[in-house]
């Protein structure tokens, strides 16, 4: 079975300060993706983020990177200069195996607070 | 990247009543996923719609309670069946992307139901 674990609390962060969210995982399969989604409160889901399982460099998506250490089976995601429209909920999602179709159903963390001060 | 819109964004709800909420997606794709957010929590997949079959329940939900159409490769409805306030919650469309380059998966915009 598949695990996403975020047990941070609520995060604070300096606007234009650099911050990390924490993410651990836990799955048999060699193949999987993992991915982080922002929710403001208006509930959507925003993709910020993937790294597969057998990508060799660590994802960046402009101010977005994912510190991938899969030897520790964790996934942190590294929000640099932060800004106030960043503060929102982060969750943390697993798709194992990574494949397409009906097998293919994310698995959620908790998810993790970030409020970001002026 | 997929645009997927769904009606209606919001709506409060008797108990005992039904709601079905629409998805609609720019593009043709093969699978569309309901996921349900209850508040304060994360999300959990209810079930897998494929065109032209059943729809795949994940455990703890039933067709019921929860029944899907799939009419055609852009389209999909949810009902929620005679609801209680325990079903207050948000539900999210689901499809996944076609870039090639990696797995996406993309959400709609949300439901917020409200059952009093």
């Amino acid at each position: 079975a598949q695990k996403i674990t975020q047990t941070q609390p609520g995060m604070f962060v300096q606007e234009k300060e650099a911050v990390t969210l924490d993410c651990t995982y836990d799955t048999s399969d060699p193949s999987y993706g993992l991915f982080w989604y922002k929710q403001p409160s208006s509930g959507e889901m925003i993709f910020l983020i993937y790294q597969g399982s057998y990508d060799q460099q660590n994802a960046t998506e402009g101010r977005y990177s994912l510190n991938f250490q899969k030897a520790r089976k964790s996934a942190n995601l590294v929000i640099s200069a932060s800004q106030l429209g960043d503060s929102a909920m982060y969750f943390c999602a697993m798709r194992a195996p990574l494949l397409t179709g009906a097998n293919s159903k994310l698995t959620f963390g908790k998810g993790i607070t970030l409020s970001v001060r002026p | 990247s997929a645009v997927i819109s769904q009606k209606p964004s919001r709506d409060i709800c008797q108990r005992g009543t039904s709601l079905t909420i629409q998805c609609q997606v720019d593009s043709q794709v093969t699978m569309m996923f309901w996921y349900r957010q209850q508040p304060g929590q994360s999300l959990t997949l209810i079930a897998t719609a494929n065109q032209g079959s059943e729809a795949t329940y994940e455990s703890g939900f039933v067709i019921d309670k929860f029944p899907i159409s799939r009419p055609n490769l852009t389209f999909s409805t949810l009902t929620v069946s005679n609801m209680s306030p325990e079903d207050s919650s948000i539900y999210l469309c689901s499809v996944e992307g076609t870039s090639g380059r990696y797995n996406e998966q993309f959400f709609g915009p949300g439901t917020r139901l409200t059952v009093l």
